[in-house]
């Protein structure tokens, strides 16, 4: 089955730096490659999907790569700020349904 | 009430209690799910149904046992629980189509915290 791993588990920024989150996973059928932000004692929310037909896909200071042949992808925010502290999920999968998540990256950004 | 309820917030029970997880989902979707979060190994999925039916059993323990009556309503009912199970128990929801599933967004609820004594 499908394994995700997800590098850093944690990540400390300088508000006004960036942050990049990476993700790999094993299963080369994956097509949908959702990031999800979990702010403390809240419930997961997607920020941004991509397909495995588009190499990257951009919204507003967020962006995700992906290189297919790599089998990997990854989270770009720029210019943090505080309120981007939370604990980011990569997921994968082949449907959409059976999202298999990675282990989760702790941000925080320090103002 | 919006978006995915769940029920209670909190739980808290002995090993030898039978209990059960309510979600509601309120934004007429197809497809539900419950995850497990835990310390060890975050956002676990553990049961998927499409249209009320199971299609997803990641290899959960018998003592969860999945039911899903109608398309907005999803239950995860307990029983001889161990101490490893506690954790955060997430119910999610997304549009599916029948025969396939398209590409959408997972609507997660509060989640029920479960302590297991």
């Amino acid at each position: 089955g499908e394994n995700v791993e997800q590098h850093p588990s944690t990540l400390s920024v300088q508000e006004g730096d960036s942050a990049v989150i990476k993700c790999t996973y094993s299963d080369s059928a994956s097509n949908y490659f959702p990031w999800y932000k979990q702010e403390l004692g809240k419930r997961p929310q997607l920020i941004i999907d991509i397909r495995s037909n588009v190499g990257e896909k951009k919204d507003q200071r967020i962006a995700v790569t992906l290189n297919k042949t790599a089998k990997h992808f990854s989270l770009h925010i720029t210019e943090t700020q505080p309120e981007d502290s939370a604990v980011y999920f990569c997921a994968a999968s082949i449907d959409a349904d059976k999202l298999i998540f990675g282990t989760g990256t702790r941000l925080q950004v320090f103002p | 009430e919006t978006g995915v309820t769940q029920t209670p917030r909190h739980l808290v029970m002995g090993m030898t209690n039978k209990k059960s997880l309510k979600c509601e989902q309120h934004l007429g979707h197809n497809a539900m799910y419950w995850y497990k979060q835990s310390a060890k190994k975050p956002l676990e999925l553990m049961f998927v149904y499409s249209l009320e039916e199971r299609v997803e059993n990641n290899s959960v323990p018998s003592r969860f046992s999945p039911e899903c009556p109608n398309s907005s309503h999803l239950f995860l009912h307990l029983h001889t629980l161990q101490p490893e199970d506690s954790a955060l128990y997430l119910c999610a929801s997304s549009q599916g189509v029948s025969g396939g599933f398209s590409l959408y967004e997972q609507y997660f609820g509060p989640g029920t915290r479960l302590t297991v004594t």
